[in-house]
């Protein structure tokens, strides 16, 4: 059974650095892609990221381009979103998802349960 | 980025009905479209994938139409199960989701 485990909520000041991690499991970890949706308080789904573990192949959102970093560590099947310096606006659920398709052209079949990321001062 | 844009918002139904949500693409995406059931405080579940294809374990009551740029989810009966929020994505290019479609209970 594929799973998908994610990191706790956390609990940040604005500026302040933070990485969450989903760890894999079920599947081959260097064969699918792995990325990250963020769904706001009360709002939609908006894809950040995703990685192609095999040779590192990532891509980002133009929206998220140069604010959040994706990475993997394939000895423990696990990857990673982090931020350099937190803003408020960052504040929401960050869901990981295995991709499903070509380079650029994805979607979603297993998901994390999500990582809560509260922003304030 | 290619817009994706669901009707209606909001809807309500009744244990039964059936109930269809449009999803549009400001584009022509062919058939590279998903549909995601999310519950309250829950991950989404992918329920179809290329339109129409519905995914392992999914209930048969479930049915996804269409190509191009116009897509339907079909509940031919509703459950109770089924009150929740449905999202489309798009992945003829990077992905982006419509804003959502919650149905409710009338």
């Amino acid at each position: 059974e594929v799973q998908l485990e994610q990191s706790g909520a956390e609990v940040k000041k604005p500026g302040e650095s933070l990485k969450i991690s989903c760890k894999t499991s079920g599947y081959t970890f260097t064969s699918s892609w792995i990325g990250w949706v963020r769904q706001k308080p009360g709002k939609g789904l908006e894809w950040v990221a995703m990685i192609f573990p095999g040779d590192s192949d990532i891509r980002y959102s133009p929206s998220f381009q140069g604010q959040v970093t994706i990475s993997v560590d394939k000895s423990v099947s696990t990857a990673y979103l982090q931020w350099s310096s937190l803003r408020a606006s960052d504040t929401a659920m960050y869901y990981c998802a295995r991709g499903v398709g070509a380079v650029g052209n994805y979607y979603m079949d297993v998901w994390g349960e999500g990582t809560s990321v509260t922003v304030s001062s | 980025d290619i817009q994706m844009t669901q009707s209606p918002s909001t809807l309500s139904a009744s244990v039964g009905d059936r109930v269809t949500i449009t999803c549009r693409a400001s584009q022509s995406i062919s058939i590279w479209l998903a549909w995601y059931q999310q519950k309250p405080g829950k991950a989404p579940e992918l329920l179809i994938n290329k339109a129409s294809s519905l995914e392992s374990g999914v209930p048969s009551r479930f049915s996804g139409g269409g190509s191009g740029t116009e897509f339907t989810l079909t509940i031919s009966s509703l459950q109770p199960d089924d009150f929740a929020t449905y999202y489309c994505q798009q992945y003829r290019s990077s992905p982006t989701f419509g804003q959502g479609t919650r149905l409710e209970i009338k």
